[in-house]
């Protein structure tokens, strides 16, 4: 079955950065785009950007632009979201979710990793 | 980027009852509106693709309609499972979107 597994629990002063991985299981793991999204404790979603785990092409939503940066390792089919120069705001549970339809970059997300909370906070 | 507003911003109703939950998107997406619920601790489960697909694995008592700027999901008869958060995406424009969620409580 499909799956995505990420890291753990992080908590980061400001201005540092952090990195959290997703691995993918149960499916080709370069036919699908990967997405990142964040949810800030009691908000709606917010979109931070895309990749192409065949191609490592990105897409980066205008807001996080300069600050985020997608990766991926296919030979252990993970996907790596990195965000620097945090601030107390960026505190939230960051997913990544897979993209429903294959080779589709702009879909809607059928599988989602359990999130990841992270805490900027001095 | 589009703005989806969801309404209302909460719902209380009593198992048994149907619910409508309304997104309205700023302009026209044709079809390509999803729907999704959230439950506390939990990442969200897609519910509805393309407007009015259900999900592979979602009951028949969740539907969706609609078509350009208004959507509607409806759960015809409401269970205790079903009191949760729910919000829409937008995915016919970059970036996507989505809604502030409509919170769905037991009456």
């Amino acid at each position: 079955q499909v799956q995505l597994v990420q890291s753990g629990a992080e908590v980061k002063k400001p201005g540092a950065s952090m990195r959290v991985s997703c691995k993918a299981s149960g499916y080709t793991f370069g036919s699908y785009y990967v997405h990142w999204l964040r949810q800030a404790p009691g908000q709606g979603l917010e979109w931070m950007g895309i990749i192409n785990p065949s191609g490592d092409n990105t897409n980066y939503a205008q807001k996080f632009q300069g600050r985020v940066t997608m990766t991926r390792d296919t030979s252990t089919s993970t996907v790596y979201m990195e965000l620097s120069s945090l601030k107390s705001d960026d505190t939230a549970v960051y997913y990544c979710a897979r993209g429903m339809v294959r080779g589709v970059s702009m879909t809607n997300f059928d599988y989602w990793g359990q999130g990841t909370l992270v805490t900027v906070s001095s | 980027e589009i703005v989806l507003t969801q309404s209302p911003g909460t719902l209380s109703l009593s198992p048994g009852e149907r619910a409508t939950l309304s997104c309205r998107a700023g302009r026209n997406i044709n079809i390509f509106l999803a729907w999704y619920q959230q439950k506390p601790g939990q990442a969200p489960r897609l519910l509805i693709y393309d407007a009015s697909s259900r999900a592979t694995g979602i009951p028949d008592r969740f539907s969706g309609s609609g078509s350009g700027t208004d959507f509607t999901l409806t759960i015809s008869r409401l269970e205790v499972e079903d009191f949760a958060l729910y919000f829409c995406q937008q995915y016919g424009s970059l970036p996507t979107t989505f809604g502030q969620g409509t919170k769905l409580w037991i009456k």
